[in-house]
């Protein structure tokens, strides 16, 4: 399919660990990326490719992949992490790019 | 630090054509392929079109195909959107993003403020 699938709504308390996930057949092809978004912001990169970070993304997000699911993990969540995440990838016939639903995050 | 700074955002009637420019600097612009990413008023991100670094492949999102142009000038470090025949539904910030350039992912390390383009009678 030409989709990736996000739940629409995870909170998690202060301090705990929350799993974001993203479910789509272009997932066994290409790597997910992940992106957080807060109100009236434009959207950061947070996790790309395997599980890497870009300078400036606390290490307590994290990334990771199997078959056709990827996941955000945020460890030890804060405040600040309260925003809408959306996962990322080309589609299975690589000239498209393909934006999940979004998940909003509670914390 | 790298920056886009969208612009050319704005109102238009359905059917009108508008041209949106995303000025760049910070980063070897001419080396990595761009993006237009918009979002509608309440909604999620939809990707719109990519550009290749040096201008020789340009795909677009179905719901753009044939009225959208994307293109770049390398000498003015400069990304463009010519959009023609808008809808109501094209009613969306439209933000400039540069590819990160990393294991083909096209995924997207740096994002524009966005600029608003209302298609309304």
């Amino acid at each position: 399919s030409s989709e990736l699938t996000q739940d629409p709504a995870v909170s998690v308390a202060l301090g705990q660990t929350v799993r974001i996930t993203c479910q789509g057949d272009s997932l066994r092809s290409y790597y997910a990326s992940w992106y957080q978004q807060k109100p009236r912001q434009a959207p950061i990169l947070v996790i790309y490719g395997q599980d890497n970070r870009p300078s400036g993304i606390p290490d307590r997000f994290s990334g990771s992949s199997s078959g056709n699911t990827a996941s955000l993990t945020i460890t030890g969540a804060q405040a600040e992490d309260e925003a809408d995440y959306y996962c990322h990838s080309r589609d299975s016939g690589g000239n498209h790019v393909l934006f999940g639903g979004g998940t909003k995050l509670t914390v | 630090q790298v920056q886009l700074v969208e612009s050319g955002g704005g109102v238009v009637q359905p059917g009108g054509s508008l041209r949106l420019s995303c000025a760049t600097s910070g980063f070897s612009f001419s080396s990595f392929a761009m993006h237009w990413v918009r979002q509608a008023p309440g909604k999620g991100l939809e990707w719109v079109a990519f550009i290749r670094y040096d201008g020789s492949k340009k795909y677009y999102a179905d719901s753009v195909k044939g009225r959208f142009t994307i293109s770049r000038d390398n000498s003015k470090n400069t990304l463009y959107l010519q959009m023609k025949s808008l809808r109501l539904e094209d009613t969306a910030i439209y933000y400039c993003t540069k590819d990160a350039g990393y294991s083909s992912s096209w995924c997207m390390d740096h994002w524009g403020q966005g600029t608003l383009v209302t298609v309304s009678s």
